[in-house]
């Protein structure tokens, strides 16, 4: 599975977008990136994925660049229950290796 | 569907005794697996299962690990002569045929 680099921390204004970015230069061709969220004391959960096309649901917006090598997570209006831990992660054989992701912390 | 589902969510053990941990998956998942997360630290990959079959052990899966799942649903994970660095939150988590992993709440081990 690919390396992930993330920054260790970011702050938002309730209400901004928030743009949390990721770097997998190492990914492969069939290596899909996901990205997950963990508040306080909770399990991980999903939030997207994507292979090579950008991708949007209710939570969120994926881009990802055409070479694949990084991505950008985005919250559109972020709220203070978007205050977590946000892993970006390059997977394949689905046994996923998670970095120390980038703490989120939206500020009122 | 109430999703995944792990028991005790909270144990705390003496060094040197032993513990299990159950999870419970989605029910349709047949695949189901077990992280370990420390303070501070993402979550890190155990083992997973297929059905029954235990495919993958992580290298941090030491010989005082065992994982089971005897009947392709449920799952136990069990620590023998526990020390006090197995103090962690485990984590359950369960997917259909590999895709999106749905994660329970965790078990807090605390050895004392």
């Amino acid at each position: 599975d690919a390396k992930t680099t993330q920054p260790t921390s970011m702050d938002c204004a309730e209400g901004r977008a928030a743009n949390l970015p990721c770097n997998h230069s190492t990914i492969s061709g069939n290596e899909y990136v996901y990205w997950y969220r963990q508040i306080h004391s909770q399990g991980p959960q999903y939030i997207i994925h994507g292979l090579k096309n950008n991708e949007t649901n209710e939570m969120a917006s994926l881009i990802i660049t055409e070479d694949r090598k990084s991505s950008t997570l985005i919250l559109p209006h972020a709220t203070l229950r978007d205050t977590a831990v946000y892993y970006c992660i390059g997977d394949k054989n689905n046994d996923m290796r998670f970095g120390a992701g980038t703490r989120l912390t939206v500020k009122p | 569907d109430t999703g995944v589902s792990q028991n005790p969510r909270h144990k705390i053990t003496k060094r040197g005794q032993n513990v299990t941990f159950r999870c419970d998956p989605i029910s349709e998942h047949n695949r189901l697996y077990w992280y370990r997360q420390t303070l501070g630290q993402g979550p890190e990959f155990l083992t997973y299962f297929q059905n029954e079959a235990q495919l993958e052990k992580s290298r941090l899966l030491s010989d005082r690990f065992s994982a089971e799942r005897p009947k392709g649903s449920f799952s136990t994970l069990e620590i023998q002569r526990t020390e006090q660095g197995d103090s962690a939150m485990y984590l359950c988590a369960s997917s259909f045929r590999g895709g999106i992993q749905y994660f329970g709440a965790g078990t807090r081990l605390s050895v004392l």
